[in-house]
């Protein structure tokens, strides 16, 4: 069964730094890759989607890549703001259901004024 | 609507009492899927439904949890005999496609505590 993990589980960085948030996958067979923003109370709000063929999906400050061979992806924030203090989820499609999207547990990001 | 709504935003219940939980999508959405959110976990798939039809349910824990979509726009998510491992967030989310790529559109969730 598909596993994704989210590492690490808390970041705390001070505004203006640019950071990385990191998501592995153990099976490769996916579709896509997304990640997904979560604010405390609220729904996922979709940051960006990699298709399984692509390497890197850019918007903004924020830059994702993809490795399918090796089952890391990874989501690149840049000059951090406070704004962006949130929970980041990672989402694979799994090819042997396409309906389920395998999450992380998510990785909560504070950004210090 | 702007978005997809969910009702109610809270839910308490006893162990043992039926809950229904409703999610009215964005229109014109045709898929429509279900998660359910753990504390301090990621959301997992509960069911998928194409308008009415409910094309997957594989991720219903069991036969208490039943899901439905009747005139294929707004959906009901029941839960017999709550149980207190039952206690989540449950998610809806909606999207116009039905293609792999199709971005989705979550609700902010109902909160289920289950006393």
């Amino acid at each position: 069964k598909q596993e994704v993990t989210q590492i690490p589980a808390a970041l705390s960085v001070p505004e203006g730094e640019n950071l990385v948030l990191n998501c592995s996958f153990t099976d490769s067979a996916i579709y896509n890759l997304q990640w997904f923003r979560q604010d405390p109370g609220k729904g996922l709000t979709s940051l960006l989607l990699i298709q399984s063929s692509q390497r890197e999906q850019t918007s903004g400050r924020l830059n994702a890549s993809l490795d399918k061979s090796s089952g890391r992806s990874t989501l690149y924030i840049a000059a951090s703001q406070p704004g962006d203090s949130a929970t980041y989820l990672c989402a694979v499609r799994v090819v042997d259901n396409n309906n389920d999207m395998r999450f992380g547990a998510g990785t909560r990001l504070t950004v210090k004024p | 609507g702007a978005g997809v709504s969910q009702s109610p935003r809270y839910k308490v219940a006893k162990r043992g009492q039926d809950v229904a939980l409703r999610c009215d999508p964005i229109s014109g959405h045709v898929s429509l899927f279900w998660y359910q959110q753990a504390l301090g976990q990621g959301p997992e798939f509960l069911t998928y439904f194409q308008n009415e039809a409910q094309l997957d349910k594989s991720g219903l824990p069991s036969d208490r949890f039943f899901a439905e979509r009747p005139e294929g726009s707004v959906s009901t998510l029941k839960i017999q005999r709550t149980q207190q491992e039952d206690s989540a967030v449950y998610l809806c989310a909606s999207s116009f496609g039905t293609g792999i790529n199709s971005p989705l559109h979550f609700g902010n969730g109902t909160r289920l505590t289950v006393t």
